[in-house]
């Protein structure tokens, strides 16, 4: 399979507790999105980046919250003292390329975190 | 952001057609329309997209309107399958491409 690759696919930790998730995303792409989906609810940006430049961060991503791309490979994503408002589905994207109209997102199956 | 009115949910029976309507009254000239899916517990899956022409692919049409104030996404033959979350987004030209911005979506039942 050569799609974008999400570890784990659940998570459940207890409230205060650290958690990081690891995307691994199609082998020729630049570009790596997160996003955060609630139950209901529509994907929401939260970070993306560029090789392994982390080129724009939306207000969703809180001080708790950390990303990286160290090799412009695979990326992680690390919640720290986590919260109960932090349940949510986890996205991970990637693409090629800057903005352009072909370039579009991949997304992998997502790792659902559930707080406690 | 240039917002997107999808209709909360719709429903088809099998092998029937499917409109999926759209407004987007504040486009602008450089927004691409842009359609996603999202099947349970799946992420989201490109479907099309256009910025003036009607477009085809092998699993969708997408027409937009004239004014490019709406567009449709239309399923020729709805399968069970094809159920599922809709989202019609605009994406802007330029290195923000794929920062989405994610509405409610349609959710498209199907049935047998």
């Amino acid at each position: 399979d050569t799609g974008v690759s999400q570890d784990p696919r659940h998570k459940i930790t207890k409230r205060g507790q650290n958690v990081t998730f690891r995307c691994d995303p199609i082998s020729e792409h630049n570009r790596l999105y997160w996003y955060r989906q609630t139950l209901g609810q529509g994907p929401e940006f939260l970070t993306y980046f560029q090789n392994e430049a982390q080129l724009e961060k939306s207000r969703l991503l809180s001080d708790r919250f950390s990303a990286e791309r160290p090799k412009g490979s695979f990326s992680t994503l690390e919640i720290q003292r986590t919260e109960q408002g932090d349940s949510a589905m986890y996205l991970c994207a990637s693409s090629l390329g800057a903005g352009g109209a072909g370039t579009e997102a991949f997304f992998g199956q997502g790792t659902r975190l559930t707080v406690v | 952001d240039a917002k997107t009115t999808q209709p909360n949910s719709m429903e088809s029976n099998e092998e029937e057609p499917v409109h999926l309507p759209c407004n987007h009254s504040t486009i602008s000239g450089t927004d691409y329309i842009h359609w996603y899916r999202q099947l349970p517990s799946q992420g989201p899956e490109y479907v099309i997209h256009g910025l003036t022409s009607n477009v085809n692919n092998r699993m969708a049409s997408l027409a937009i309107a004239e004014d490019r104030k709406s567009s449709t996404l239309i399923l020729h033959r709805a399968t069970l399958r094809d159920a599922a979350v809709y989202y019609c987004i605009l994406r802007p030209l330029g290195n923000a491409g794929n920062m989405l911005t994610f509405g409610g979506g349609t959710r498209l039942m199907v049935k047998p």
